[in-house]
């Protein structure tokens, strides 16, 4: 069974620069089966996508965030990362990794989300 | 680019059947995925492609898809259905998936 476990500061102040991690287990990230998503949940609100990183290294973005991330992955640590630049208090919300199939589409894997608030 | 509108709440009956629905032009070209989530936790995919229905994933859940909307339904509501239902699509126009708004049901 892959789980996933996301890590990263929990409070950050604006303009800085959000960092986090997904460490998977119980699978490679290096299977072509699957892409690496991430996405997030401000409190009380609904899942936005942010972004997906595949097998082959292939990055695709929400275009909302303005070019603002970047997701990239280490298979040696068999993790996926994110970076959100320039982060305002907006961008407080709790982030989840998850897995996804791409045939057919769907987000089989989660984490269990972290939260991030950004307040100066 | 690509939306999915959802109803913010829904309410059923206990035992009852409840359709919740999604709406957007994405789904005349991509079927849908379906994530139930409880307060506190993560989503957990319930429903996905033309008809699938994930391994331990109650059988009173299902989905089918016409158009631009596409629904999931449950077939005799329990207690522990209530929670937020999402949908989620690739978008139609460019590679990126949309999430709808979410509905909240809630099991009367």
């Amino acid at each position: 069974q892959v789980q996933l476990q996301e890590s990263g500061p929990g409070l950050m102040k604006p303009s800085q620069t959000l960092s986090l991690t997904c460490a998977v287990s119980g699978g490679s990230i290096s299977s072509s089966s699957f892409c690496w998503s991430w996405i997030r949940q401000p409190a009380g609100k609904g899942l936005e996508w942010i972004g997906r990183i595949c097998a082959s290294g292939g990055t695709e973005y929400n275009p909302s965030l303005k070019g603002r991330v970047t997701i990239s992955m280490d298979t040696s640590k068999n993790q996926f990362s994110l970076k959100l630049n320039s982060v305002t208090a907006a961008d407080t919300a709790v982030y989840y990794c998850a897995g996804q199939w791409d045939l057919p589409d769907h987000f089989d894997y989660w984490g269990q989300g972290t939260l991030v608030t950004v307040s100066s | 680019s690509s939306e999915l509108t959802q109803d913010p709440a829904v309410s059923v009956a206990l035992g009852q059947t409840v359709r919740i629905t999604c709406q957007g032009d994405s789904l005349r070209s991509y079927y849908p995925s379906w994530y139930q989530q409880k307060p506190g936790q993560a989503p957990v995919n319930i429903f996905y492609g033309q008809n699938i229905r994930p391994s331990g994933i109650p059988d009173r859940f299902s989905g089918s898809s016409s158009g631009n909307t596409a629904s999931l339904t449950i077939t005799g509501a329990q207690a522990e259905d209530e929670a937020d239902y999402y949908c989620n699509s690739r978008d139609s126009s460019v590679n990126h998936w949309v999430f709808g708004g979410g509905t909240k049901l809630t099991v009367l």
